[in-house]
């Protein structure tokens, strides 16, 4: 996913349903993938990651798939709360290091 | 355990001026990376400081640069500053360059104004 520009992709979801928020990635090569979450004025603070031996990884109330055939990853977030509200940013990068590729991200609203 | 410290929060400068902005990663953690935070252009890869040595370097011109400290906290440095250089700069620490164990971790940025 690269940046789009100004205006993110949307979501708003209900407050309690599932919300999936998705993400296409560019390089094949890319070992490693990880969700991050942004809220207004703070740093990405880190979900859930996955490596690419794998295709589904869960935690807290998150899942993360991965489809390599077709270069696509997914988070999804079960009982959406008030509190997920926030950018939901894919990132792409080698194992070996810390350059990661981010995507132009997925604003999250929950309405209660 | 305290978290990553960026320093100042906010800044203000006028073209043509450099300016330094400072992390203090995570204690014991080594690897500090820089990323460019623009409504246009989204997160981007600066570089990564390990050691006291640049392992990576994003696609951004030889005005911006860094460094690293032996206790690895890491300064980066703009120079000639541009309007279009105004963003939020983060900064990320990990405890070794590579994901065999953990995340990266955030701080929570400085908000760059290029006037």
């Amino acid at each position: 996913g690269e940046s789009v520009g100004l205006h993110l992709p949307t979501l708003s979801v209900q407050e309690g349903d599932n919300s999936i928020i998705n993400c296409a990635y560019s390089n094949s090569a890319s070992d490693y993938f990880i969700w991050y979450k942004q809220e207004s004025g703070k740093g990405p603070q880190f979900i859930i990651d996955i490596r690419s031996n794998m295709d589904k990884r869960q935690g807290q109330r998150v899942t993360v798939l991965l489809n390599k055939t077709v270069k696509h990853l997914s988070l999804q977030i079960a009982a959406t709360q008030p509190g997920d509200s926030a950018v939901y940013f894919c990132a792409e990068t080698p194992y070996n290091n810390n350059d990661m590729r981010f995507g132009a991200g997925t604003r999250l609203t929950v309405k209660p | 355990k305290a978290g990553v410290t960026q320093t100042p929060r906010y800044l203000i400068k006028t073209r043509g001026q450099q300016v330094t902005l400072s992390c203090s990663p995570i204690s014991g953690h080594r690897s500090v990376s820089w990323y460019q935070q623009t409504p246009g252009q989204g997160l981007q890869f600066l570089f990564e400081y390990f050691s006291e040595t640049q392992r990576n370097k994003g696609n951004f011109p030889g005005r911006f640069s860094g460094r690293q400290f032996s206790n690895s906290r890491s300064e980066m440095n703009v120079s000639t500053l541009e309007l279009g250089d105004s963003a939020l700069y983060l900064c990320a620490s990990s405890p070794i360059p590579d994901r065999s164990s953990t995340e990266a971790f955030f701080g929570q940025g400085t908000r760059l104004t290029v006037v």
